[in-house]
């Protein structure tokens, strides 16, 4: 059974820190993997890391896909109240179509 | 707001209810997605559209009825409904099957059965 494990479940820092949020994954057919952040409704998506772009940047977020361990992770700097969501991370697995299988989530809380 | 666009926003209805849920997108997206979310909880995959045609069923029971007339358009029909169906229901797409293009997700119907 496919599987993406998320750690920490929850995260409460002050303004300003760095957060490192976690991500592994056991799955067949790995296709790619997702970060999204969702506040009340939809989640918006982050990045897309893949076998050839194992490394993306925006802004002051930040993520690294690492295929040996299986596993990634997302970087916030200089973090902002508005950074406050839960943070989802998707595998895209192929299974004749593409599906995406979700870790539990990180909800990330930021106190001024 | 997104740029898939799910009505309605919220619905109540009772166990005996026959409603729809709509989706719709127009950015020449050719799958589409329909997620079930409960409470603190991450989007569970239901069902994937390709080219308009069901490709994934995840076991869902037969009180939801998918349906894709057109790549633009995605209907979730419901027909008595359990309260434990109760859920922020979520609608995606994506640029093309087999391609590694993110799915985009609507802002949700947040669905109540009484």
């Amino acid at each position: 059974e496919d599987k993406v494990v998320q750690s920490p479940l929850s995260l409460v820092v002050h303004e300003g820190d760095t957060v490192t949020l976690n991500c592994s994954y056991e799955v067949t057919n790995f296709r790619s993997l997702l970060w999204y952040k969702q506040e009340k409704k939809a989640p918006t998506f982050l990045f897309m890391l893949t076998s050839s772009g194992i490394e993306k940047k925006s802004g002051r977020l930040s993520s690294i896909l690492d295929k040996k361990e299986l596993s990634s992770i997302l970087n916030i700097t200089a973090t902002q109240t508005g950074d406050s969501a839960i943070y989802l991370c998707a595998v895209e697995v192929s299974v004749g179509a593409q599906k995406l299988v979700f870790g539990q989530g990180t909800r990330l809380t930021i106190n001024p | 707001d997104t740029e898939v666009t799910q009505t309605p926003k919220h619905l109540v209805m009772g166990m005996t209810n026959k409603k729809s849920l709509k989706c719709e997108q127009h950015m020449g997206h050719r799958a589409m997605y329909w997620y079930k979310q409960k409470a603190k909880k991450p989007p569970e995959l239901m069902f994937v559209y390709s080219y308009e045609k069901l490709s994934i069923n995840e076991s869902v029971p037969s009180r939801f009825s998918p349906e894709c007339p057109n790549s633009s358009l995605l209907n979730l029909h419901l027909h008595a409904l359990q309260p434990e169906d109760s859920a922020l229901y979520l609608c995606a797409s994506s640029q093309e099957p087999g391609r590694n293009q993110p799915q985009h997700f609507g802002d949700g119907t947040r669905l109540s059965i009484l």
